[in-house]
This record gives C-alpha cells, structure tokens and sequence, in this order.
C-alpha cells in the first residue's frame, strides 16, 4: 500500500512565523502535490513537482514556497504566515492518474 | 471560467437504496475524471476512474458514467451502507500533471 505521511496532524502557528509542512512517500513516486482545502471550495492546488528540485506553481502559490531535494520528501514552506493562510493542507503523491493523499495538517495562524 | 459543480447540499438516503451523486464541468475538454471519497479529517482516497472515450466504469457497488456532451459524470453506489457515508469528490484532469477537485458532496446512509 501507498503511503503518504505529513509531519503534523495539527498546528498552531502566529502570524509572521514561518512555517514548515513536510510530507513523505514510500512508494517511489515522480509527482507530488501540496493542495489546501477550505469548507466549500474543494481542494486547490498551490505546487506540484514532477521530479527531484523541480517544482510548478499551481493555482493559489502566493505566500508559500516548496523544496523538494529528494523524490521521496515534498516540503511546504509558509515564508510568513498569515491568518488567511489558516487552512487544511494536504500532500499528495502519484505515478500516474490516481493521487494518493497523506491525512492532511490543519494549520492555526493566529 | 472553468467550473466544475457538485451539488453543496447534502444527499440524504435510507440504507439499501441506490445514492446517485452528479459532477458537472464547463469549459474543460479532460482526459480523465476521478471520483474520491473522504471521510472527516482524513484525506480523500480514489475510488474511480473513467476516460473520455469511456460511458460507465463499474467497480463493486460503485458505477460512474460520463457524458462528454453534457459535461457531466454520474456516481452511483447501490446497495447502500451507513459505511457509505462521507463526503464524494469529482475530479478533472485535462492532460498534464494537474487535477482540479469539485467541492464535494456529503452523502447520509441511514439505517
């Protein structure tokens, strides 16, 4: 079985601090994904990478950074936190179609 | 603009029936379309997918359909179970490496 392991289930964090968010995967993948979800908006993706220190903006990158130095390790960086930034955040990985998604970290600014 | 639509409100149903849920999409031409389902606090698990040259997909209970035409997939679970209960995500992808998730919908299974 996949799995896709974040470092915190839940955090609390005050505004201006940075911010680290990091996920794992076993299962040897090229792609992985950070996304946030927020109560009626669905998932929205803020970087993918397809390979070891490449990275793509998604959707919503603004105020978050990401490093990924190797395959298996993803990490999402809030350079400066900031209240709108209190969210769910979920990593995912894949192969190919289907992405298999850690349990998420949802994240407290305050 | 790109959108995709599930319904916001939750889908109640008694246990036994069949629970249809719909995903519509404007503006996307995609390859694929994906159908998660997610349990509270927990990330979404994939359940399904289906092609554009594809009608319907079945697996166990679950059945999808997607009509390019219409813009619009159709997610079936037969034979309901309070286990059902969670919330069910549509989700596009156009070619490439990014997906874009519909909201959800919640669905209830009484028994």
């Amino acid at each position: 079985d996949v799995k896709v392991t974040q470092s915190s289930r839940y955090l609390v964090k005050r505004t201006g601090e940075k911010v680290f968010l990091e996920c794992v995967q076993d299962m040897d993948h090229e792609n992985m994904f950070w996304y946030r979800q927020d109560p009626g908006l669905g998932l929205r993706l803020i970087y993918f990478s397809y390979d070891v220190k490449m990275k793509e903006k998604g959707d919503i990158p603004e105020g978050y950074s990401v490093s990924r130095e190797k395959k298996e390790r993803f990490s999402l960086i809030l350079e400066s936190a900031s209240t709108n930034q209190t969210s769910m955040y979920l990593c995912a990985s894949s192969s190919s179609s289907e992405q298999y998604f850690g349990p998420g970290t949802r994240l407290t600014v305050t | 603009s790109q959108k995709i639509e599930q319904n916001s409100e939750a889908l109640n149903i008694q246990e036994g029936k069949t629970a249809t849920l719909t995903c519509n999409y404007t503006n996307y031409s995609p390859a694929y379309l994906q159908w998660y389902r997610q349990d509270p606090g927990r990330g979404p698990v994939f359940l399904l997918l289906i092609r554009e040259n594809e009608k319907e997909k079945r697996k166990e209970r679950l059945k999808v359909t997607f009509d390019t035409t219409l813009k619009q997939s159709l997610f079936h679970i037969t034979a309901s179970q309070p286990a059902d209960s969670a919330t069910y995500l549509c989700a596009l992808n156009t070619g490439g490496f990014k997906t874009i998730f519909g909201a959800g919908t919640r669905l209830f299974v009484k028994a």
